[in-house]
Order: C-alpha cells, then structure tokens, then sequence
C-alpha cells in the first residue's frame, strides 16, 4: 500500500526566504506526481505535475523535482511572499491506468511579512 | 471552461439525516472522482467513474454511502443516516479521457454533522 509521508508538517518562515518542502513515497511504481496547494477551508489547486519519466517541473517561482528510485519530491518556492502562505499537498498517482491519488498531510507554510 | 463544480459549498445536518453533494466535472472530462478529506489529514479516494460508470470504490465507502453518475456528465453523493464521523469536506476532481493524469478539483463540499 502506498504511503505518502511530508515533511515538515508546518512551516514558519519570514518574506523572500527560499524554502523547501518535502515528500517521500513508499512504492516507486508511480505514474505521476502532482503538487497542490490548499487555502482554508478550500478546494486544491494544482500546482506542478511530474510525469514519472521526468525529473523536475517549474512554473513561475516554483520548482518539483522527482527521484522516482528514492521514492522522493521537493518543492522549492524562491523568494517566498506572504500570499504563498496556505498547506501544500503532495500527491502520487498510482502505476495503475485509474489516475487514483494517494495523498501526504500536507505542509503548513506560514510566511511572515 | 468553468472548472469543477460542487454544490452546495457547506451543509450542517443533524445525525441519522440523509445529505446529497452535486459534482459538475469540467465539460468533456471523462472521469471523476470523489475524494473525502478530514481536518488535519491529505484527501483519501472514495470512488471514480469513468463515463457512467463506477470503476473503483474504496472500502472507506461503507453501505450508507451511494454515488452516481447517471448520464456520464454530473455526479453525486448520497450518505444516508449521516454520523458525526461523516463530518469532512467532499471532494470532486475530474481528468480528461487522454490525458497526463493530472486531477482538477472543485471547491469541496463541508459537512458538519450535529
């Protein structure tokens, strides 16, 4: 059974640090993985998605990266701002043609102006 | 392209009462699923469809809980004789028919039972 495990499970940081966020996986057979981000008492929003052929995603002042064999993610968020405050999601795709999410707790970012 | 629709926003329901949550997928997706997510926990999967039908429930969906997709397009969620544990955002996502697997989901729907 897939276990998706992040890490720190909250975070506190001041404005325009760089940080980064952390995913494991127990089972290396993944067909993808994406990162979310979700405000409170909110849907998710998709933030990266790393096919498991690939090793990094950027969008903006994002970055994810895949190590596919170490069953681990990153997220990098250059030059934080207090609006990046929300929980971020780690979620991997299983090997399987159902597209079927197993998900981490997530992260609680806090940036601080 | 609207997004994922999910009504209504947030119920409160009294326990042993039966609630049903709405999904509108994104137009021409193909597959949806149902995700229920606690406070302080990641979302765990209920079920999906693909079109009109139910490809995959999880044992978390016990007998008192019925999803639908009738006609391929809209979904929706049935609990009956709700209980306090049943207290949790509901969660819709759909993904188109070719595709990289990426999920789009909706708002979420909140229900607090008393």
């Amino acid at each position: 059974k897939q276990e998706v495990t992040q890490i720190p499970a909250a975070l506190s940081v001041p404005e325009g640090e760089n940080l980064v966020l952390n995913c494991s996986f127990t089972d290396s057979a993944i067909y993808n993985l994406q990162w979310f981000r979700q405000d409170p008492g909110k849907g998710l929003t998709s933030l990266l998605l790393i096919q498991s052929s690939q090793r990094e995603q950027t969008s903006g002042r994002l970055n994810a990266s895949l190590d596919k064999s170490s069953g681990r993610s990153t997220l990098y968020i250059a030059a934080s701002q207090p609006g990046d405050s929300a929980t971020y999601l780690c979620a991997v795709g299983g090997g399987g043609s159902n597209y079927k999410l197993t998900f981490g707790k997530g992260t609680l970012l806090t940036v601080n102006p | 392209d609207t997004g994922v629709s999910q009504d209504p926003r947030h119920k409160i329901t009294k326990r042993g009462q039966n609630v049903t949550f709405r999904c509108d997928p994104i137009s021409e997706h193909n597959r949806l699923y149902w995700y229920r997510q606690t406070l302080g926990q990641g979302p765990e999967f209920l079920t999906y469809f693909q079109n009109e039908a139910q490809l995959e429930k999880s044992r978390l969906l016990s007998d008192r809980f019925s999803a639908e997709r009738p006609k391929g397009s809209f979904s929706t969620l049935e609990i009956q004789r709700t209980e306090q544990g049943d207290s949790a955002m509901y969660l819709c996502a759909s993904i188109p028919g070719s595709n990289t697997g990426e999920l789009f989901f909706g708002e979420g729907s909140r229900l607090t039972v008393l």
